[in-house]
């Protein structure tokens, strides 16, 4: 059964570091990976989606990259900010076509 | 503005009552989801739809239906056997079931 683990639970970094939030999978049978942000409340917004077949995804300050023999994905933040302030939720779409998600980093970052 | 809506955004059900809660999207997505979020967890799969007048059970189906009559709308019903049905509510789409998923706002259940 596959399953997703994000770490660390929470991370809490000053304004303009660069952070690396880490997601792994125990089964590299996966169709792609997308990573999410969620805000206190409010539905996921997809930030990421990684295809099996790729190494890497980039969007401005973010990069994302999967190693899919190791059942490993990070994402990268580049110089952080409040606004970068949220949960983030990497998932993994597998076998059946079903979406398995981790339980999340919470992110906090200081002004 | 092409999006997924949601409502109600807060539900209250009481003991032995159904309960409907309503998704549309405008998107034309063919794919749509319902998953489930207890706090401090990752979302849980309730149901999927690859198109209309079909869908599939995810992890934890047992308390809830659905239907896919249109293709625009995935409502979800939380039923008297769902033992635990406080929780928040999502609803997603995607253009097929290995793209991108959009999600709705949410709705909040609680049972009273």
């Amino acid at each position: 059964k596959q399953e997703v683990t994000q770490i660390p639970a929470a991370l809490s970094v000053p304004e303009g570091e660069n952070l690396v939030l880490n997601c792994s999978f125990t089964d590299s049978a996966i169709y792609n990976l997308q990573w999410f942000r969620q805000d206190p409340g409010k539905g996921l917004t997809s930030l990421l989606l990684i295809q099996s077949s790729q190494r890497e995804q980039t969007s401005g300050r973010l990069n994302a990259s999967l190693d899919k023999s190791s059942g490993r994905s990070t994402l990268y933040i580049a110089a952080s900010q409040p606004g970068d302030s949220a949960t983030y939720l990497c998932a993994v779409l597998v076998g059946g076509f079903k979406t398995i998600f981790g339980a999340g980093t919470r992110l906090f970052v200081k002004a | 503005d092409g999006g997924i809506t949601q409502s109600p955004k807060y539900l209250f059900r009481k003991e032995g009552q159904n309960v409907t809660l309503s998704c549309e999207q405008n998107l034309n997505h063919d794919a749509m989801y319902w998953y489930r979020q207890d706090p401090g967890q990752g979302l849980r799969l309730i149901y999927y739809s690859q198109i209309v007048n079909d869908f599939q059970k995810g992890d934890i189906a047992e308390g809830y239906s659905v239907s896919r009559e249109k293709k625009e709308s995935f409502p979800l019903t939380v039923t008297s056997a769902q033992k635990n049905p406080t929780a928040f509510y999502l609803c997603a789409s995607s253009g097929g079931l290995t793209d991108t998923q959009y999600f709705g706002p949410g709705t909040r259940l609680t049972v009273l």
